[in-house]
Formats: structure tokens, sequence, C-alpha cells
């Protein structure tokens, strides 16, 4: 099984409120990344975990929050989002380290569309 | 640094016909991965086809194969015998050994198969 699902598909919220993305995959990956992409642009790096911890965070402001509870779920918890938040939320998933288990692909969630009103 | 770059914003081809989207890399590290994925409309990426810069010979899934030149930096993914389910936008994408968790991605090439 080579799947990553992502809840919810769509989601709008104001700028005041609080939601949260869910990530979750079952295919034994100790790697996990949230990306944030933009319409006809390749995905940006927001957040990498490494067997639970937190190993890169790319500048991502504050308002975006990431938490791994256990290997197998990644949650992005957003607060006070801008409207230029909005985008498609991607999760995926690897093995961590090079040259480890299959060909050290990422797989990838189908995303979560965002709207920032 | 690792750069990915594709040169092709869009292609068209017509259906049963064979295409080539280009990539070509730039990184100083001697071991590397390079990767194509599919993403359609509905927003997922798909992971087609792997090439690993010892692999001795070029990758082949299915449809897809990548036409690795080493030393002109280049990663080409052609697809055969093009189906109208193959249009959506292709990245190609680079890891590297020192960085192993880290994708860099082209710019993308949207692909476009006409009836």
């Amino acid at each position: 099984d080579t799947e990553v699902t992502q809840t919810p598909k769509h989601l709008v919220m104001g700028m005041t409120n609080k939601k949260s993305l869910k990530c979750e995959q079952h295919m034994g990956h100790r790697a996990m990344y949230w990306y944030k992409q933009k319409a006809k642009k390749p995905p940006e790096l927001m957040f990498v975990y490494s067997y639970e911890k937190l190993s890169i965070n790319e500048s991502v402001p504050s308002r975006f929050s990431p938490e791994c509870p256990n290997s197998s779920l990644l949650n992005l918890h957003l607060h006070a989002l801008q409207p230029e938040d909005s985008a498609l939320y991607l999760c995926a998933s690897s093995q961590p380290s090079w040259g480890q288990g299959a060909l050290g692909e990422q797989y990838f969630g189908p995303g979560t569309r965002l709207t920032v009103t | 640094a690792q750069k990915i770059t594709q040169t092709q914003p869009g292609m068209f081809v017509q259906e049963k016909e064979a295409v080539t989207l280009d990539c070509t890399y730039d990184t100083s590290d001697p071991s590397y991965g390079l990767f194509w994925y599919k993403q359609p409309s509905s927003g997922e990426m798909i992971f087609l086809i792997y090439q690993g810069s010892y692999d001795q010979q070029n990758a082949t899934e299915g449809r897809y194969s990548l036409n690795f030149q080493k030393a002109r930096k280049s990663a080409n993914l052609v697809i055969s015998a093009s189906q109208l389910g193959d249009s959506a936008m292709y990245f190609c994408a680079m890891r590297v050994s020192g960085s192993a968790r880290q994708l860099t991605f082209g710019s993308g090439t949207q692909l476009t198969v006409l009836p």
C-alpha cells in the first residue's frame, strides 16, 4: 500500500479561524513532509519530520504549526492565516535515510486545497 | 546548491504519439537520484520513475522511460503511446545524498494530449 491520505480535501477559513490539516501513512516511512504549492508552480518545502522529530523548518511563519503525534500521523495547525496562504497543501512521506528501503522516492497525498477569506 | 531546469512550460502531443519532456540538473554531489512526478488537475503528485546517479541503465516503467545522459546532466522523460489521461503537469526533481530527505523540483511542464 503506497497511499498517503489527507483530510480535508478542501478547506475555507477566515483569517481569525483555527483549523488543522491531517495526513496519515501506513507504509512504515519515518520521514514526513509538508509542502505548499501555488497554482502552476512546483511544491515548496515547509517542514520535515524524521523519526517524529522536526528536522527542517524552511523559515515558515509561526501561524503554521506542525505536529507529528506518531510515526503514521502528521498535522498542520493553522491560525490567523492570510489570504496569500491560500494554496494546495501537500503531505508526503519517505524512508528517512539515503539508500534504505526502496528507491527513496517521496509518496504524496492528494492534498488539501485551502482558501483563506 | 542543486538546481533542476525544465525549459518547456507547455507541450502538446497527439494521442498515441511519443513525447519527450526535458530536464537538466546541476549538482556537485556524485550521489544523487532523479525523479519524475505527474500532477493531474486533481492535485495529487504521482511518482512515475526514478534514476540513480550510479545506475548503468536507463530506467523504464511501462510507457515511461528516462533518457539519462550523465555527462550532459540531463534526465529527460519519454512517454510512449500518449493517452488523453497523460495530460497533466510533469515535474522533474532531484535528491542528493547530503540532503537525503529533500527534493529539489523543476518548474514543471504542462503536457496536453490532443485527441
